[in-house]
């Protein structure tokens, strides 16, 4: 695997279910992005982990929680989820000095029901 | 409020033309703007970007066109090509620590067509 590889790549979820999406990079690098991608809407930002250390929680909802157990791997875990919350969920890791070069996985197109 | 107007917000190109995207900002204090191309089911990936000490930078087709009295910044590709058929997001970042939060436009569907 290269890069950044998230999964699953679909996911269909009641609103009472609980999962999680994985993200893992493959790049050496130290910082790792939780992005939600909803159409015709810029990206927004949820979470950022710099060398594993929450720095940023965008104002999220606490029924999205992320978890950063080392550099290399993300997950978001979910739970009690809503409608509006369909979206395509990317992740995206960098190198804690370059924070602008943000290298995207392929997403989690995630439906609530 | 930190924000960057994209336009169009789709766009439809003959091959051998030239694609030319706008992003306007207003945050003076942005110094790195990025351009990322986005494929169905792919991820977006970064394809140019540029900071604020140049006017244009370019790769390849691409260019960025930069104006900083106007806060906009551009994309042209030259000579398009079916290939390059993809949305197209600006980014700005940049000033008071928060280097990592890339604000985007809401992005542009470029088709071109053989």
């Amino acid at each position: 695997e290269t890069g950044v590889t998230q999964t699953p790549r679909h996911l269909v979820m009641g609103m009472t279910n609980k999962k999680s999406l994985k993200c893992e990079q493959h790049l050496g690098h130290n910082a790792m992005y939780w992005y939600k991608q909803s159409a015709k809407k810029p990206l927004e930002l949820m979470f950022v982990y710099s060398l594993e250390e929450r720095v940023e929680n965008n104002s999220v909802p606490s029924r999205f929680s992320p978890e950063c157990p080392n550099s290399s791997h993300l997950f978001l875990h979910l739970h009690t989820l809503q409608p509006e919350d369909s979206a395509l969920y990317l992740c995206a890791s960098s190198q804690v000095w370059s924070p602008n070069e943000q290298f995207f996985g392929p997403g989690t197109r995630l439906t609530v029901l | 409020q930190q924000q960057v107007k994209q336009s169009p917000q789709s766009l439809i190109v003959q091959k051998g033309g030239i694609s030319i995207i706008n992003c306007a900002y207003e945050n003076t204090a942005f110094d790195y703007f990025p351009w990322y191309q986005q494929f169905p089911g792919k991820g977006p990936a970064l394809l140019i970007a540029i900071r604020p000490d140049v006017s244009e930078k370019k790769e390849g087709r691409f260019t960025i066109s930069f104006n900083k009295s106007a806060k906009q910044f551009s994309l042209h590709i030259m000579d398009s090509q079916p290939g390059d058929s993809a949305t197209y997001f600006c980014a700005a970042s940049g000033g008071g620590g928060s280097n990592y939060k890339l604000t985007f436009g809401k992005g542009t569907l470029l088709t071109v067509n053989p």
